[in-house]
């Protein structure tokens, strides 16, 4: 099974400070996605990666940036944390290439509340 | 505009009954769709995929169909049981090199005893 696994389950922080989120994933999957969950307005994507140093801008990428150093592991930074950042944030992964069927495999979420 | 509409937002119903979730899309073109299921606190999971040729498909008690047509879908659940309460959610992917998907806000069920 794939497992897609988020540093933290939950997080507070304060306003200006500097917030990383962890993704790992263990299946070797190219594509991952940092996506943010909001009552009402569902999931948003932030940023994406189809490889290892590839990033590419969603939809809501402004005060957010990403690292892909490694294939297994997409992180999410905050350089400022403010409070309408207040929000889950679910990582997900997906086979690429030739084999993408469009699954998302999704971690299980990091709700980050900022003060 | 690529847009995928999901109703009712939010629907209750009493354990043992079925109930039907909708999904309208004008994502074009189209590669395929999927629903996932979203238990509280938890990250959605895929329950099933429905490609541009098939109609329907069953996942247990879970029976997906879909319209290419209309560009309907929709996701009925049979003899409910209290651990089908989470959110619905549709989710359609275009067919392109980045394969970008184009998600429904959800629909919450809520199963009572």
């Amino acid at each position: 099974d794939v497992k897609v696994t988020q540093s933290s389950r939950y997080l507070v922080k304060r306003t200006g400070e500097k917030v990383f989120l962890e993704c790992v994933q263990d299946m070797d999957h190219e594509n991952m996605f940092w996506y943010r969950q909001d009552p009402g307005l569902g999931l948003r994507l932030i940023y994406f990666s189809y490889d290892v140093k590839m990033k590419e801008k969603g939809d809501i990428p402004e005060g957010y940036s990403v690292s892909r150093e490694k294939k297994e592991r997409f992180s999410l930074i905050l350089e400022s944390a403010s409070t309408n950042q207040t929000s889950m944030y679910l990582c997900a992964t997906r086979r690429g290439g030739h084999q993408n069927t469009g699954e998302l495999f999704f971690g299980e979420g990091s709700r980050l509340t900022v003060l | 505009k690529n847009q995928v509409e999901q109703s009712p937002q939010s629907l209750i119903i009493l354990e043992r009954k079925n109930c039907t979730l909708q999904c309208n899309y004008t994502v074009s073109p189209f590669s395929n769709l999927r629903w996932y299921k979203q238990d509280t606190g938890r990250g959605p999971v895929s329950l099933t995929i429905m490609t541009f040729s098939e109609n329907t498909k069953s996942n247990g008690r879970y029976t997906a169909t879909l319209d290419a047509d209309t560009k309907q879908s929709s996701l009925h659940i049979t003899a409910s049981q209290l651990s089908d309460s989470a959110s619905y959610i549709c989710v359609v992917i275009r067919s392109s090199n980045t394969g970008k998907l184009i998600f429904g806000q959800g629909t919450t069920l809520q199963v009572k005893p």
